[in-house]
């Protein structure tokens, strides 16, 4: 079964400075999904930025960067600038193609300080 | 709908009551799921819908615990005879194709006292 590892509990930052949060996970599949979710304290997962595994380049969505490392089985998130809208709980996750279940990390909970 | 919606919002019940939560995905989503979130912990799959039928039931932590899917829409998750290790927040989602990632409800917060 896959699985999905969140090494850091709590994560802090100074505001507009730059924050990595880890991710590793186990599969033996080639052709997969990576996603990073946020969490904020109303509850609502929003979707921060996806990977698909086939493609080399990092996915990038503005402020949000992510360094895949498919051999090393590694998904960080980068957040530059950061804001203190940034502050949530954020998960990591992994799905096999298809309509398979996402798999979730047990989250890093990010305070961002002013 | 324009996002997924789930009701109650929360929900407090007695001890070996049961409850039903409900999840209305968006329109045209064809794969529903159900997580769990117990407090400061990670999301718990419990069962996914594709259409009305479920593929993958594996996360049903008991027999307590049942779903439904109907029309290809709402859902309904059902927990029987409420345990207080059930409290915990239900988060549903629905999606069109998976590879795009989910699209999340608010959740309910359940309370067993």
């Amino acid at each position: 079964a896959q699985t999905v590892t969140q090494s850091q509990p709590e994560m802090s930052v100074q505001e507009a400075e730059t924050v990595t949060l880890s991710c590793t996970y186990d599969t033996s599949e080639s052709d997969y999904y990576l996603f990073w979710y946020k969490q904020p304290p109303s509850r609502q997962m929003i979707l921060v930025i996806r990977q698909e595994a086939y493609k080399q380049q990092n996915a990038t969505e503005n402020r949000f960067s992510v360094n895949f490392q498919k051999a090393a089985k590694s998904f960080s998130l980068k957040i530059s600038d950061s804001q203190l809208g940034d502050a949530a709980m954020y998960f990591c996750a992994y799905r096999n193609s298809g309509n398979t279940p996402l798999v979730f990390g047990k989250g890093t909970r990010l305070s961002v300080i002013a | 709908g324009a996002g997924v919606s789930q009701s109650p919002s929360n929900k407090v019940t007695e001890k070996g009551k049961d409850v039903e939560l409900r999840c209305d995905p968006i329109s045209g989503h064809t794969a529903l799921y159900w997580y769990r979130q117990s407090l400061g912990q990670g999301l718990e799959f419990l069962i996914y819908f594709q259409g009305n039928s479920a593929p993958d039931k594996s996360g049903l932590p008991s027999d307590r615990f049942s779903a439904e899917r109907t029309g290809g829409s709402v859902s309904t998750l059902t927990i029987q005879r409420t345990q207080q290790e059930d409290s915990a927040v239900y988060l549903c989602a629905s999606s069109f194709r998976g590879n795009y990632g989910y699209t999340f409800g608010s959740g309910t917060r359940l309370t067993v006292v």
